[in-house]
């Protein structure tokens, strides 16, 4: 069946560092992928997605590649702030109106 | 509306007793999604809506639960004699037509259901 794992948290950076937080799928046929943060006390907000091989989504300095070959959709952004600090969901849909699919979260912590 | 409405945002409802939440999606989405977080962030599908119809109800528990979504109301999920283990936040989600997800999900803000 259709699955979803990111790598596991919490994940903890200073200010202005690298991020990277992995996430590998398995699916039957072409998912679309999505990765959603959600900041504490609130809903889902949908980060960035791509729908297809090789597309990049890109939002608020975040960026993640579609990569059939590895079947990943890793998160990355060159200079977190204190203000990124929330739990980011992997996601992906496959085969029409299905349900999304998530991963278990991955808590993010950022330090001045 | 540009967002999706969930009612109440806060539920505490006694062991046995009846949990009915609300969702308004936004107007023209076409399909609304139920999921469960429970304490360790897990997302769970419970079930999914073509307009009024049942799309995909492979997630609910079928002996407590039930939903629905009909014309000019907003969808509901009730949960008949609730158990300390249904405590979770509850959240909606809607989306246009389009299939695989193209336009993305737009989720609401959640009910957090606690029973003691």
């Amino acid at each position: 069946g259709n699955s979803v794992t990111q790598m596991e948290g919490p994940v903890t950076l200073s200010e202005e560092a690298f991020l990277t937080i992995n996430c590998t799928y398995t699916a039957t046929g072409y998912p679309s992928l999505f990765w959603y943060v959600q900041y504490p006390g609130e809903g889902l907000q949908l980060l960035l997605k791509a729908t297809k091989a090789d597309d990049k989504g890109s939002n608020k300095g975040f960026e993640a590649t579609y990569r059939k070959e590895t079947t990943s959709f890793h998160l990355e952004k060159g200079s977190v702030q204190v203000s990124d600090s929330a739990v980011y969901f992997c996601a992906l849909s496959s085969g029409g109106y299905n349900k999304l699919i998530f991963g278990a979260g991955t808590r993010l912590a950022v330090h001045p | 509306g540009e967002e999706v409405a969930q009612t109440p945002k806060h539920l505490v409802r006694g062991e046995g007793q009846k949990a009915k939440l609300y969702c308004a999606p936004i107007k023209g989405h076409s399909y609304v999604f139920w999921y469960q977080q429970v304490l360790k962030n897990e997302f769970k599908f419970l079930i999914s809506f073509q307009n009024e119809n049942v799309f995909d109800e492979t997630g609910m528990p079928k002996e407590r639960f039930s939903a629905k979504c009909l014309p000019n109301s907003p969808c509901s999920l009730e949960i008949q004699a609730t158990k300390l283990e249904d405590s979770a936040v509850y959240f909606c989600a809607s989306s246009q037509s389009g299939g695989q997800g193209l336009y993305g999900y737009t989720f609401g803000s959640g009910t957090r259901l606690t029973v003691v």
